[in-house]
């Protein structure tokens, strides 16, 4: 069973600041990663899917990276609704599975 | 407008039976897989269970947490997935979201419903 670590927990930036996630792999997941976001309430979105594609309509601040093991979301310009909570999950291997999360907040 | 709504969710008893339904629109249904993920008080995502396409054979793949007491099925005649659940233990407690599996994941999720485990 492959598990995704994200770094960090939480992360405080300000706005307009530029956000760098990880999500790394257990084993190789070639490049079967995704990124979701979810705000309070609300059901997630996929943002990026195999690792650098993003998913219709999302913003081209937000952008993804790696391959094999580690990944990195990167979002190169904060705006106050990009803070949420981000999720990698993985589509190589049964069962997929999601990272832990990464809180992103406003410090 | 593509949608999913999730249905049946509610308090039941440790060691009960609860049968949540995912109904679609929008879409062409049958085209697609759909999978289940829960999301437990404060906590992260799990992934529960997949669904393929009945082009794929319908099959079914599942989290080791819930397998051999979960199973989703699938009714494209009328265009909703269901998530069968027994044998539902306190840990299950959460809100349960169906989605829709493209090439690209999942990329379209139902709002969720919730579903408590409770004596």
């Amino acid at each position: 069973e492959i598990v995704l670590t994200q770094s960090p927990a939480t992360l405080s930036l300000s706005p307009g600041e530029r956000a760098t996630l990880s999500c790394r792999a257990s084993q190789s997941v070639s490049s079967y990663l995704a990124w979701y976001q979810q705000k309070p309430g609300q059901a997630p979105r996929l943002l990026i899917y195999d690792a650098s594609n993003r998913a219709t309509g999302i913003p081209a601040r937000f952008s993804g990276s790696g391959s094999g093991t580690d990944f990195t979301l990167t979002i190169s310009s904060l705006e106050p609704e990009d803070f949420a909570v981000y999720y990698c999950q993985q589509r190589s291997n049964w069962p997929r599975a999601f990272g832990q999360g990464t809180k992103l907040e406003i410090k | 407008e593509v949608q999913l709504v999730e249905s049946g969710g509610g308090l039941v008893q440790p060691g009960r039976s609860l049968r949540l339904s995912c109904t679609a629109s929008g879409f062409t249904f049958g085209d697609y897989a759909m999978s289940w993920v829960r999301q437990a008080p404060g906590k992260g995502l799990e992934w529960v269970g997949f669904i393929r396409s009945k082009a794929y054979g319908g099959t079914t793949e599942y989290a080791a947490s819930v397998k051999g007491r979960f199973t989703i099925s699938r009714d494209d005649s009328k265009s909703i997935a269901y998530l069968q659940m027994n044998s539902l233990k306190t840990e299950d407690t959460a809100v349960y979201y169906c989605t829709r599996e493209e090439y690209v994941g999942m990329d379209v999720w139902g709002k969720g419903t919730t579903v408590t485990v409770s004596s």
